[in-house]
């Protein structure tokens, strides 16, 4: 089973930041928290990770809490192709398992 | 230069067959996956193979059976197809180092009739 919950659904205006939660109350010390989002019905899309430290890239931030037990990805200025169900998982850092839960569907309008 | 490629993209066929869905990765992974996307649009990991050995099976029919000829290819054979095997068909592929990104295809939609 998933070891994250995420809210099923977020709206977001174009070009505003969209901010996408999840919690992961249960982590492990040797777990990593991994982004994922599926557009449409492509393959899903590697985001960004992280352990304890915030992380950026040229997609999004990732914000880690200091007890580890939620996270919230941002994407800094959403477009309309942002549009995607986004997962949140947890993942021992070099195991090979993605367990997928639910996502967030976010919507991202004109 | 698609990265990991997956023929068909569709599949249509009838209970009872016996199909088979292709992937390719020109990325030099060793690691290679099979997940399946039913139609609630619940992922889940079905197969891992590292260097052609069979690493994670999640109790998955024995009617699917997945071949690797070499580690580039990861393919999957469904004997005996149910109208429960519908459902999207993902593979992927993840490097030996960090940060252990899996890199997906672009599905095969199988649908049993």
């Amino acid at each position: 089973d998933a070891k994250t919950t995420q809210p099923p659904s977020m709206d977001c205006a174009e070009g505003r930041a969209a901010n996408l939660p999840c919690n992961h109350s249960t982590i492990s010390g040797n777990e990593y928290v991994y982004w994922y989002r599926q557009i449409h019905s492509q393959g899903p899309q590697y985001i960004i990770h992280g352990l304890k430290n915030n992380e950026t890239n040229e997609m999004a931030s990732l914000i880690i809490t200091e007890d580890r037990k939620s996270s919230t990805l941002i994407l800094p200025h959403a477009t309309l192709r942002d549009t995607a169900v986004y997962y949140c998982i947890v993942r021992v850092y070099n195991t090979d398992k993605l367990i997928f839960g639910t996502g967030t569907r976010l919507q991202v309008f004109p | 230069d698609t990265a990991v490629s997956q023929t068909p993209k569709y599949l249509v066929t009838q209970m009872g067959n016996d199909k088979s869905i292709k992937c390719e990765q020109n990325l030099g992974h060793d690691t290679m996956y099979w997940y399946k996307q039913d139609s609630k649009k619940f992922l889940k990991i079905m197969f891992s193979y590292n260097n052609k050995e069979l690493i994670i099976n999640e109790t998955v029919p024995n009617r699917f059976s997945p071949k690797s000829p070499d580690k580039a290819h990861l393919n999957l054979h469904i004997n005996s197809l149910e109208l429960g095997d519908s459902a999207v068909y993902f593979c992927a592929s993840t490097p030996q180092q960090a940060p252990y990104e899996q890199y997906f295809g672009p599905g095969t939609r199988l649908t049993v009739t």
